[in-house]
Order: C-alpha cells, then structure tokens, then sequence
C-alpha cells in the first residue's frame, strides 16, 4: 500500500545548530501533512502541520517545507536544544470527509542532540 | 489539565487472557482513536469514533472490540490476547477531521505485554 518513509533514521546534531529531519511520501492524493515529537515514555505531540496549497509554514523555531513535486517532506529546527532530543514523525493524510483523519505515518528519525 | 488520559500506562498478561484499556478525554473533541505502535515505532491506526460513530475501521483482528460510551471515552477491548498483541496502544482525539486546524492529541500510551 501507499507508505510514508524517511531517510535518515538517527540524526545527530550540536546543540545549537539547526536539525533537517526528511520524509518521503508516496499517495499523491495525501493534502495534509504533519510532523509529531515523540519522547521517551510519551505520546507523539503535534508540532507543525501543512496543507498541500502550501510550500512553506513556520512555527515557533520550526519550518516545513513540502515539495509536491517530489512528494517530500522536511522539518527544519532551528537552534537545537537539549530539549528537542526525540523520534519525529511525519505522518500524510486526507481533508476529504470520507477520509476522517486517517493518518499514516512514517518510520520516524530518532534526533539526538549533543551538547 | 486538559489532556487525553489512558489506563493502564502498563499491562502485563497472560496469553489468551482479555483486557481492556480506557481512554478519556476532556478537550471537548468529536472524535478519537486508537493507534498501535510496535517495536519498530511504526504507529498505524486501529480505529476511528466520530461523536460515538465507527468511521474507521482498519483490518484489525475481531478479537479488538472498541467500545465508546460517549463522546469522551473510547476503550479498546481485547479478547484472547496473543504474543504479537505486544506494543503500546496509543489514544488520540481531535476535533472535526474535516477541520484543517484538528491534529491529532495523543494519551501517554498503554504498553501492553503478553507473555
């Protein structure tokens, strides 16, 4: 079936630099797309979500881009803290009302910030 | 707080044993959900209740019954639990899927362990 992945599975980063974390996509018909946060222990928490009318949405320290073209996806983290250390999903779905809000995620990337 | 709430955080059963785990929420949404999440940290939807309507229902065995008393609660049953039941059961709620501006709100998790 249609899939959601990502390319790097474990990312390491300096604290203070700013995180790239990736995702490709495959369901062409997806028009909405979101990234979660998901610490040891917890539930995914909701960061940043974007409609496919869109290229670009910017949240607190936060940036995602989506290119449709190639059906990928990225979060951009500014300024990455100790804090931010966890796995991130994207996850595609449907504004169509048939749809409900079926979300399909991907794999996830464990981030892991290095002080 | 505001929050989704599930219990147990943890359970540990027998194999063939039925259980159930419970879900709140009081953020005042229309819908919720029940997600697996295995090993691997791949999440996949089990089930959607839209104001105490099944409007998802992905090929998850019979043996997985939820039951939702009202718009607040929906609790996942489980009949005659096998080895492969192992993984954290994660509710969600949101508000209206058709609406743009409803991500998902995950609960901590049920880590469910079948021995």
């Amino acid at each position: 079936g249609e899939s959601v992945g990502l390319h790097l599975p474990t990312l390491s980063v300096q604290e203070g630099d700013n995180s790239i974390i990736n995702c490709a996509y495959s369901n062409s018909a997806s028009d909405y797309f979101i990234w979660y946060k998901q610490e040891s222990g917890k539930g995914p928490q909701f960061i940043i979500d974007i409609r496919s009318n869109m290229d670009k949405r910017q949240g607190q320290r936060v940036t995602v881009l989506l290119n449709k073209t190639v059906k990928h996806l990225s979060l951009q983290i500014a300024a990455t803290q100790p804090g931010d250390s966890a796995v991130y999903f994207c996850a595609e779905g449907s504004l169509f009302k048939a749809a409900g809000n079926k979300l399909t995620f991907g794999g996830g990337t464990r981030v892991l910030v290095k002080p | 707080d505001t929050a989704v709430s599930q219990t147990p955080k943890y359970l540990v059963t027998q194999m063939g044993n039925d259980k159930s785990i419970k879900c709140e929420q009081n953020l005042g949404h229309d819908t919720m959900y029940w997600y697996k999440q295995d090993s691997k940290k791949f999440l996949k939807i089990m089930f959607s209740y839209n104001n105490k309507e099944l409007i998802i229902n992905e090929t998850v065995p019979n043996r997985f019954s939820p039951k939702s008393p009202d718009k607040a609660h929906l609790n996942l049953h489980i009949n005659s639990l096998e080895l492969g039941d192992s993984a954290v059961y994660f509710c969600a709620s949101s508000q209206d899927p058709r609406n743009y501006n409803s991500p998902l709100h995950f609960g901590n998790g049920t880590r469910l362990t079948v021995t």
